[in-house]
């Protein structure tokens, strides 16, 4: 069974400090990895796909890598803003369903 | 283009009583899910469905049942609902792309406090 693990729980920055979310899987066949965000009250919306074969997806200020050997997926958040406060869920892939951790929940103080 | 819609948004039942979840995709998705969100814990499949008509079960299904008469609508329903089933229910759907790039679309959620 695919167990996938987010660290820290729950992270505070100051407003322009750049982020580290972490993700664990424990199972390395994976068709890809998703980085997903969630607003309080809202439902997730989808922020980078890294297909198994690829090593890091980047939109904007967003990075995500992937090893997938090692089962190890980070997402970086660069210059982090207010906006940003929000809970980021990782997710893997195996025919068509997803595997999810528990969430990173980030605060950017202004 | 609405996306995906969940109906209701939130939900009091007592202990015992049924209900019906709606969800409505508007994407032409040939995939749909049904998950349940608890405090501290991912998501986890209660069941999905890979078409129109059939319907298979996922990590959690036990005191659920779920049907897929047309391909934009998946319904989730409680028989007999219970405490532990307390929970936010989240709906999405996915195209059935490639295995590699395929993601899903997820509606708002549903607040289900059973008392």
């Amino acid at each position: 069974k695919q167990e996938v693990t987010q660290i820290p729980a729950a992270l505070s920055v100051p407003e322009g400090e750049n982020l580290v979310l972490n993700c664990s899987f424990t199972d390395s066949a994976i068709y890809n990895l998703q980085w997903f965000r969630q607003d309080p009250g809202k439902g997730l919306t989808s922020l980078l796909l890294i297909q198994s074969s690829q090593r890091e997806q980047t939109s904007g200020r967003l990075n995500a890598s992937l090893d997938k050997s090692s089962g190890r997926s980070t997402l970086y958040i660069a210059a982090s803003q207010p906006g940003d406060s929000a809970t980021y869920l990782c997710a893997v892939s195996r025919d068509y369903k997803l595997s999810f951790g528990a969430g990173t929940t980030v605060t950017v103080r202004a | 283009n609405a996306g995906v819609t969940q109906t209701p948004k939130f939900r009091v039942l007592k202990t015992g009583q049924s209900m019906t979840l709606l969800c409505a995709q508007d994407m032409n998705h040939e995939y749909m899910y049904w998950y349940r969100q608890d405090p501290g814990m991912g998501l986890r499949l209660i069941h999905y469905s890979v078409g129109e008509g059939t319907t298979a079960k996922g990590e959690v299904p036990d005191g659920y049942n779920v049907s897929r008469l047309k391909k934009q609508n998946f319904l989730l329903g409680l028989e007999s609902a219970a405490p532990s089933q307390t929970s936010v229910y989240f709906c999405a759907s996915s195209k059935q792309d490639s295995p590699f790039t395929d993601t899903q679309y997820f509606g708002p959620g549903t607040r289900l406090t059973v008392l």
